[in-house]
């Protein structure tokens, strides 16, 4: 079985603002990682995703995400945050199969970006 | 782009009705998923589908069916609606081949059953 667990359900940060969503998940196999962003009245969209290789991970908007595995994690972090960037993220894991069926979702973190 | 379209963007209806939501998408994918989204439990997986007529139960199929005559549309069937269906019912797709194959997402149905 696996899970993920998302650190802060609401995070808020200036604009200019480093941004740090936290993401730790448990898996008995390797697991493949994903975040997802959702913006307001849209549906998921993919941000980036690691499965295997290098474990810094870029992705769209100046997002990226780093794999640790010895700590279980996934953070997504961005140098300066903008308002554009104001949404709900969610990280999910696959297991080594990287099949959607078995995809778990984390409960989510909305991003408020002040001015 | 990938374009998935969900019929609806806001439902109400009673509590025993029953309830259609439908989701086509234009990319040719095989697999086809209905989640549920509900404020802190995030997306839970309802059904999907990896070809036509072809279903699977995901974490949550009490309450509901599906239906996928077309490779392109999928059908999310509420037999006898009720209150705690309230919810984001999201609908997305993705290629059968290639794992790690993105999910592509509709914009979702607010279905409210009063």
């Amino acid at each position: 079985a696996q899970s993920v667990t998302q650190l802060g359900s609401h995070v808020s940060v200036s604009e200019g603002a480093l941004v740090l969503l936290r993401c730790n998940y448990s898996s008995s196999v390797p697991p493949y990682l994903f975040w997802y962003v959702q913006y307001p009245n849209q549906g998921l969209q993919l941000l980036l995703k690691y499965t295997t290789g290098a474990t810094l991970v870029k992705g769209i908007n100046g997002f990226e995400a780093e794999f640790k595995k010895s700590e279980t994690s996934f953070h997504l972090t961005k140098p300066s945050a903008h308002m554009s960037d104001a949404a709900e993220y969610f990280c999910a894991v696959s297991g080594p199969s990287g099949s959607a069926r078995q995809l778990t979702f984390g409960s989510g973190t909305q991003l408020t970006v002040l001015p | 782009d990938v374009k998935v379209t969900q019929s609806s963007r806001y439902l109400v209806k009673r509590t025993g009705e029953k309830v259609f939501l439908e989701c086509v998408q234009d990319m040719d994918h095989e697999n086809m998923f209905w989640y549920r989204q509900d404020p802190g439990l995030g997306l839970r997986l309802i059904y999907f589908s990896y070809d036509v007529k072809m279903k699977e139960k995901g974490d949550i199929p009490e309450g509901y069916s599906v239906s996928r005559e077309k490779k392109e549309r999928f059908s999310l069937i509420l037999e006898s609606a009720s209150t705690n269906q309230t919810s984001m019912y999201l609908c997305a797709s993705s290629f059968l081949q290639g794992n790690n194959s993105p999910l592509h997402f509709g914009n979702g149905t607010r279905l409210t059953v009063t």
